[in-house]
């Protein structure tokens, strides 16, 4: 079964930290990973797309990581700031119509001051 | 940028009735998507569309289903709301599958 799972569920840091997030993954065929940031209230915003060729891709202090083989990846945010705070979503998209993403539940991230 | 509008942010309504929920991107996108996003759940897909008068279901379409009579936009119809339906709904829209998708800023639809 095609699934994208997320740790930790929820973060606590504060202002200034870096911190990492999670994904594993079991979706097979793999097309491609992508990282959303959701607001509160708000639609999801991409961060980073990656193929299977690629292991690393930034987006300012975003910094996402692709390990194809264990079918992991990473998102490590740098000099966290209050506007960090955020639901983050990891998505992998199969060779498969309509219904080719699968998306992640989520890491809430709050960054206080 | 590519803009995805979403006609309401917050919807109440009652239980029966019908409900629209109105998506509108400005960018020529060919395929848009309705998800619901539910606490634990993440986001599920409802509908999906590749073009002007064509649909498909994704994976949960019971109790919904859509219209996309023009390219930039893709409605969301509730034939009977129920209270099983209350959730936050967004809509997406994407060029190709490869490319990000552009989500709407959602609807909370509170079904009473």
């Amino acid at each position: 079964k095609n699934q994208v799972e997320q740790s930790p569920q929820s973060l606590i840091i504060l202002e200034g930290k870096n911190c990492t997030l999670q994904c594993n993954y079991t979706v097979s065929p793999f097309s491609n990973l992508r990282w959303y940031k959701q607001d509160t209230g708000r639609g999801p915003v991409s961060l980073t797309i990656m193929t299977f060729s690629e292991n690393t891709k930034s987006n300012g202090r975003y910094t996402a990581t692709l390990d194809a083989d264990t079918k992991q990846s990473s998102l490590h945010i740098t000099a966290s700031q209050l506007s960090d705070s955020a639901s983050y979503i990891c998505v992998v998209r199969t060779y498969q119509a309509g219904t080719a993403l699968i998306f992640g539940k989520g890491t809430t991230l709050s960054v206080s001051s | 940028d590519v803009k995805v509008t979403q006609s309401s942010r917050y919807l109440v309504k009652r239980t029966g009735e019908k409900v629209f929920l109105e998506c509108v991107q400005d960018m020529d996108h060919e395929n848009m998507f309705w998800y619901r996003q539910d606490p634990g759940l993440g986001l599920r897909l409802i509908y999906f569309s590749y073009d002007v008068k064509m649909k498909e279901k994704g994976d949960i379409p019971e109790g919904y289903s859509v219209s996309r009579e023009k390219k930039e936009r893709f409605s969301l119809i509730l034939e009977s709301a129920s209270t099983n339906q209350t959730s936050m709904y967004l809509c997406a829209s994407s060029l190709d599958s490869n490319y990000g998708y552009t989500f709407g800023s959602g609807t909370r639809l509170t079904v009473v």
